[in-house]
């Protein structure tokens, strides 16, 4: 199974704060990671997929890059709603696996 | 826009068998996406289950030891979950998804699009 290990667990923010999550596979997966975000009580939502496209009616502060084994989710000026946990997960191959989530709490 | 919907029994015991079904509406299940069961014990985070083409091809997750079976009711636009012999482990809140298949080029991209709203499944007698 590939691993998909991110970078913080969690971490403290403002409101306006440039933001960065990491998301490292354990072999090369290309472009085919996807990202998400969860609120409590709801199902995941995409933001970006194959590795740095938006999704329709995402907000453009959300951006992605990387290829192969390193990725990086930023958002450019948190904002209220974007409080939330966040996934990466690997499309290169079965079983699909999802890194262990990262939660932005407000600072 | 597709909607899907999770319907099945929200407590199970111990031993037994965990059965839920997803209805899809807004589209075809007989199109180019699979259909997918994620799940996610409480305060955790997302596991995979499986997925199933509108063939019937599928693919599960080899961590739950073959104790799934997913399957398709094309008739009833709907797909569902069995999960046999299940244990405390299995409490989860359990979510069917769209795996929609994009193509960029030369690149066939996977991705969750459409979720449930999920279903919390507890396992106990």
């Amino acid at each position: 199974d590939i691993q998909m290990t991110q970078s913080p667990s969690s971490l403290s923010a403002s409101v306006g704060d440039r933001v960065s999550i990491t998301c490292r596979a354990s072999q090369s997966i290309s472009s085919y990671l996807n990202w998400y975000q969860q609120k409590p009580g709801t199902a995941p939502r995409l933001l970006i997929f194959a590795a740095s496209s938006l999704q329709s009616g995402v907000p453009s502060r959300f951006s992605g890059s990387g290829s192969g084994t390193d990725f990086t989710l930023t958002i450019s000026s948190l904002q209220p709603e974007d409080f939330a946990t966040y996934y990466c997960q690997q499309s290169y191959t079965t079983p699909r696996t999802f890194g262990q989530g990262t939660k932005v709490e407000i600072k | 826009q597709v909607q899907l919907q999770e319907s099945g029994p929200g407590l199970v015991k111990p031993s037994g068998t965990l059965s839920l079904t997803c209805a899809v509406s807004g589209g075809s299940i007989s199109n180019t996406n699979w259909w997918s069961w994620v799940r996610q014990p409480p305060g955790k985070g997302l596991e995979w289950i499986g997925e199933i083409f509108h063939t019937g091809s599928t693919n599960d997750n080899p961590s739950l030891k073959s104790r799934v079976t997913i399957s398709v009711d094309k008739s009833k636009n709907q797909f569902s979950l069995r999960l046999t012999s299940v244990t405390a482990a299995d409490t989860a809140v359990y979510y069917c998804a769209t795996l929609v298949r994009d193509t960029f080029g030369v690149i066939i991209s996977y991705y969750f699009k459409y979720w449930g709203q999920g279903s919390l499944v507890t396992v106990s007698s």
